[in-house]
């Protein structure tokens, strides 16, 4: 079935740096999101992205829908402690049910 | 406010007895979804229903059944249950007309023995 490659897999970064994850695929999505999911919890949505070439802010959150509708991209601004968790893109293909990307763990060095 | 609620939290069964999880959401979502996540693996969808008594396979739905019975309730059962389906179940739900936008509950941790 189709597939969602997430990277990087895992980051471990200094409080205060910003952060980059994306996700790709080899089909054109429809709808990409981005959910957070903090140490025994469910997954909480973080940004929806419906549009090519759309960008979204959420805080200090932004996402974009890569142009060729195969991708998108979340930043995050400055991090603080309380965004350590696993963050999972989400993509719509035509008329089908969402597919999750493995998710990438962050890790905040104090 | 509760959402999405999902019963029990924590479940240890020995292989072959059954269970059934349930998974109860005040929000009037048409919608539901049962996900397992297992490390390294993401989130793969079981099964899934667009209203009140349909339902239909994921990606995973081998050993797995599941009932919408009323709107608000879905139930996932485990027949027989196997080590390979020790994992973290999740709930979600979400509104008629998208199969996108979804309302996670905590989730159950399940170990089969």
């Amino acid at each position: 079935g189709q597939q969602l490659n997430q990277s990087p897999q895992s980051m471990f970064i200094q409080e205060g740096e910003d952060v980059s994850m994306n996700c790709t695929s080899s089909s054109i999505f429809n709808t990409w999101l981005w959910y957070k999911q903090d140490p025994g919890e469910g997954p909480v949505l973080l940004i929806a992205l419906y549009k090519a070439g759309e960008l979204t802010s959420n805080g200090r959150l932004t996402a974009q829908f890569g142009t060729t509708r195969k991708d998108s991209f979340l930043n995050i601004s400055a991090s603080i402690p309380s965004d350590v968790g696993i963050y999972f893109c989400a993509g719509q293909p035509r008329d089908d049910k969402i597919i999750f990307g493995k998710g990438t763990r962050l890790h905040i060095l104090p | 406010n509760a959402g999405v609620t999902q019963t029990p939290k924590f479940r240890v069964l020995k292989t072959g007895q059954s269970m059934t999880l349930l998974c109860a959401q005040d929000m009037n979502h048409e919608y539901m979804y049962w996900y397992r996540q297992d490390p390294g693996m993401g989130l793969r969808l079981i099964h899934y229903s667009v209203g009140e008594g349909t339902t239909a396979k994921g990606e995973v739905p081998d050993g797995y059944n599941v009932s919408r019975l009323k709107k608000q309730n879905f139930l996932l059962g485990l027949e027989s249950a196997a080590p390979s389906q020790t994992s973290v179940y999740f709930c979600a739900s979400g509104l008629a007309g998208s199969l996108t936008i979804q309302y996670f509950g905590a989730g159950t941790r399940l170990s089969v023995l």
